[in-house]
């Protein structure tokens, strides 16, 4: 049974840190990972998706990177600013979709 | 384009009490998903259907949830009867074939008593 990790839980840094948040996953059989971020009282949205052959994808100040074999990923945000203050979750897809329990970040101004 | 949209957006109900949330997908979005998110933790996937037919239901609790996509679009997701355990936020997502992006709704977030 695929069981997703995040770590650490929560974070709070200044404004323009750069960050790096992990993910681990115990079953590396996976067709793809995304990462997601999701803002209070509010659904989730897909920031990255990782292709099982991929290594890293990017996307303006994020970029995630997949080791399958190690079953880690991580997402690494620069210049943080207040307006990344959200909860990121990991989520990998092989039999089925199983989330991470997520990294609640907090960007101090 | 419109996104995936839900309701109720809250709802409180008494333990034994049933509850139906409704979910409508993106237009053209062939696959649906139900989640359900406790307070601390990611989504658990509920059931997941393709069209109007279940293509995973292996983490429903059968005995008191039922889901229902009868026409192939809208959706919803019963509760009956519903315990203190199932407080927590129902989120409906839909994805479009051949693409592997979800899209999520904000969620119905379900209190029970």
């Amino acid at each position: 049974k695929q069981e997703v990790t995040q770590i650490p839980a929560a974070l709070s840094v200044p404004e323009g840190e750069n960050l790096v948040l992990n993910c681990s996953f115990t079953d590396s059989a996976i067709y793809n990972l995304q990462w997601f971020r999701q803002d209070p009282g509010k659904g989730l949205t897909s920031l990255l998706l990782i292709q099982s052959s991929q290594r890293e994808q990017t996307s303006g100040r994020l970029n995630a990177s997949l080791d399958k074999s190690s079953g880690r990923s991580t997402l690494y945000i620069a210049a943080s600013q207040p307006g990344d203050s959200a909860t990121y979750l990991c989520a990998v897809y092989g039999q089925n979709f199983v989330f991470g329990p997520g990294t609640r970040l907090s960007v101090l101004p | 384009e419109a996104g995936v949209a839900q309701s109720p957006r809250y709802k409180i109900i008494e333990k034994r009490q049933s509850v139906a949330f409704w979910c409508n997908p993106i237009s053209g979005h062939a696959t649906l998903y139900w989640y359900q998110q406790i307070l601390g933790q990611g989504p658990k996937l509920l059931i997941q259907f393709q069209n109007n037919g279940v293509v995973d239901d292996s983490q429903l609790p059968k005995d008191r949830f039922s889901a229902e996509r009868l026409k192939g679009v809208d959706s919803t997701l019963k509760i009956q009867p519903a315990k203190l355990e199932d407080s927590a936020v129902y989120l409906c997502a839909s994805r479009l074939a051949g693409q592997e992006t979800q899209y999520f709704g904000p969620g119905t977030r379900l209190l029970v008593l």
